[in-house]
């Protein structure tokens, strides 16, 4: 069975300054993805960056990086240069098992990031 | 963009009532799920489905049902609401491939008084 651990359930964090949100995971399978995703206060889920547990290098979006390391069984957030609007829950998940190309999601408990001005 | 709409924001039922939260996506997405979230719990999978009428039972089924009766539409039933299912429920689409991403809803906050 997969696992997502996230052990910060809050962060306060200084405007510009970098973030990393943790994220560890336990699986049994050779191939696996991890995904993130943002909640802000007004409920919606965001997509933010995906990694394939075979993809050689760390996935970047925008501000948004992955700091992927595959023997310790990380993933971490990394956000550069955070904003105000950054201030949000954030989702670390693993895809699950598939059924008919349909994906289960495995959802961490969340961090709660506040950004200060 | 891809757009998930749930039927109702803030929904208020009473227990034992029979409680019907829609979902619809307009991007023709073959697999549809819902979720609830629960604080320190993240988000917990109740049902999928991965075409027309087919449906999978997630983690924490008991107590609900689904329908997919159109390829858009994704049907959450609560056959008798206790206040143990007061949450939040979220709906999510995606195409099938297991980098693709599932798109949410922006969310029902029920209360079952």
């Amino acid at each position: 069975a997969q696992k997502i651990t996230q052990t910060q359930p809050g962060m306060f964090v200084q405007e510009k300054e970098a973030v990393t949100l943790d994220c560890t995971y336990d699986t049994s399978d050779p191939s696996y993805g991890l995904f993130w995703y943002k909640q802000p206060s007004s409920g919606e889920m965001i997509f933010l960056i995906y990694q394939g547990s075979y993809d050689q290098q760390n996935a970047t979006e925008g501000r948004y990086s992955l700091n992927f390391q595959k023997a310790r069984k990380s993933a971490n957030l990394v956000i550069s240069a955070s904003q105000l609007g950054d201030s949000a829950m954030y989702f670390c998940a693993m895809r699950g098992f598939i059924i008919q190309g349909a994906q289960k999601l495995v959802f961490g408990q969340g961090t709660r990031l506040t950004i200060n001005p | 963009d891809v757009k998930v709409t749930q039927s109702s924001r803030y929904l208020v039922k009473r227990t034992g009532e029979k409680v019907f939260l829609e979902c619809v996506q307009d991007m023709d997405h073959e697999n549809m799920f819902w979720y609830r979230q629960d604080p320190g719990l993240g988000l917990r999978l109740i049902y999928f489905s991965y075409d027309v009428k087919m449906k999978e039972k997630g983690d924490i089924p008991e107590g609900y049902s689904v329908s997919r009766e159109k390829k858009e539409r994704f049907s959450l039933i609560l056959e008798s609401a206790s206040t143990n299912q007061t949450s939040m429920y979220l709906c999510a689409s995606k195409v099938p491939g297991a980098n693709q991403p599932q798109h949410f809803g922006d969310g029902t906050r029920l209360s079952i008084l």
